[in-house]
């Protein structure tokens, strides 16, 4: 069974930092580019970056560009997500998503979903 | 950047009813369309693929349509289970965007 487990979700300080994990398992992870969505409480869905199967094109919405980097370890099926200078928009739920096959494809599977707080 | 547009963003059904939500793309995304259930406190779930795809697993009474700029997903018998929020989401170009979403709501 194909499957996403997220952690390193917590309650941070504005200007602070944090490390998204999302361990995957059940499926050939170098074989898929891999996405983080985020959803603000009682909000809509909004997609934050992408990484190709390989690792070696990324993608980032413009809210995050500069401040967060996506990252993966086929050695450890793991895909990672560093929040640099976190601001209080960033409060959500950070989800990390497999695409079906390629970057400009559906997201198939979906983490339960980490929880990031940004507030002094 | 594609802007989603979903419409309605709520409505209320009974169940047995038959149930269509549109998104609108501000410009052509071609069949670059994906459809996602999410049900409160879960993460989203993946409907239908390429506007018309039924994904794997996914109740025949669900189907997509539409190509360019207009897409529909249609349920054709409403259940219990089906009352959740729907979103939309195009994969023509970065940035992925998704629409505002549709909840849908027991009358």
């Amino acid at each position: 069974e194909m499957q996403l487990l997220e952690s390193g979700g917590g309650l941070v300080q504005p200007g602070g930092s944090l490390r998204l994990s999302c361990a995957a398992s059940g499926f050939t992870f170098s074989s898929y580019a891999m996405s983080w969505v985020r959803q603000a409480p009682g909000k809509g869905l909004e997609w934050v970056s992408s990484i190709s199967g390989s690792g070696g094109s990324t993608y980032y919405a413009d809210s995050v560009k500069g401040r967060f980097t996506i990252s993966r370890d086929s050695s450890k099926n793991t895909l990672y997500l560093q929040m640099n200078s976190l601001r209080a928009e960033d409060t959500a739920v950070y989800y990390c998503a497999k695409a079906s096959h390629l970057v400009y494809d559906a997201f198939d599977i979906w983490g339960q979903g980490t929880m990031v707080t940004v507030s002094s | 950047d594609i802007q989603m547009t979903q419409s309605p963003s709520s409505l209320s059904a009974s169940v047995g009813d038959r149930v269509t939500i549109t998104c609108r793309a501000s410009q052509s995304i071609r069949s670059y369309l994906n459809w996602y259930q999410q049900r409160p406190g879960k993460a989203p779930k993946l409907l239908i693929y390429d506007a018309s795809r039924l994904q794997g697993g996914v109740p025949s009474r669900f189907s997509g349509s539409g190509s360019g700029t207009d897409f529909t997903v249609t349920i054709s018998s409403l259940q219990p289970e089906d009352f959740a929020t729907y979103y939309c989401q195009q994969s023509y170009s970065t940035p992925l965007t998704f629409g505002g979403g549709t909840k849908v709501e027991i009358k």
